[in-house]
């Protein structure tokens, strides 16, 4: 039960900003968004989190939009490092993350 | 500043053998702490989680169990494995806003 809606795959051109989407249509009002992302055999990095105002810290930006049915992740400046898997989660009340498969980012030269 | 220790990085193991992975936390104190399971090229399942010693809540009903001795050590368990069992299992702890950072993971291929 991950409760969010990704696209499975994206491909951003490195030095642009990538821009990826969630839906979290059935997120209640006192659940939180977080991003996470998994490069190739490792464990997944968190990323960033929010409630319902917008968020920006060293690694990327949040935007939540107002209904809070939806989300979208920014990398400023997409590097090849930046490819990897990312998720989107909506913590439960029980404070516990159901990960679903993610968008897979990769980041052309 | 906080560490999470996996071992052993990888392990091969024949069905039916036991299993025994541990996850250790080092620069914080009573941590929540999780168990997830990664099959290839699917998301992460989580399976234990653990708000304090002796404290498991379970999440999937299968042949693997865990357990908290000690306020920073959380160990995954099983008397007999399944081929079913093979994956990537990660531990993690949660911060003050309940992100959760990961361990550098367990790779179990049971043959």
């Amino acid at each position: 039960d991950a409760k969010t809606t990704q696209p499975p795959s994206m491909d951003c051109a490195e030095g642009r900003a990538a821009n990826l989407p969630c839906n979290h249509s059935t997120i209640s009002g006192n659940e939180y968004v977080y991003w996470y992302r998994q490069i190739h055999s490792q464990g997944p990095q968190y990323i960033i989190h929010g409630l319902k105002n917008n968020e920006t810290n060293e690694m990327a930006s949040l935007i939540i939009t107002e209904d809070r049915k939806s989300s979208t992740l920014i990398l400023p400046h997409a590097t090849l490092r930046d490819t990897a898997v990312y998720y989107c989660i909506v913590r439960t009340t029980g404070n516990q993350f159901y990960f679903g498969t993610g968008t897979s980012l990769t980041v052309i030269p | 500043s906080q560490t999470i220790h996996q071992w052993p990085a990888t392990l091969v193991q024949p069905v039916g053998s036991p299993l025994s992975l541990e996850c250790t936390v080092e620069g914080t104190s009573n941590p929540n702490l999780y168990w997830y399971r990664q099959a290839a090229g699917r998301g992460l399942q989580l399976l234990f989680y653990s708000v304090g010693i002796g404290q498991i809540s379970s999440e999937v009903p299968q042949n693997l169990s865990a357990s908290r001795p000690q306020d920073r050590q959380f160990i995954l368990s099983s008397k007999k494995l399944l081929l079913s069992d093979s994956g990537f299992y990660l531990c993690a702890w949660s911060g003050l806003n309940y992100e959760q950072y990961f361990g550098p993971g367990t790779r179990l291929t049971v043959t």
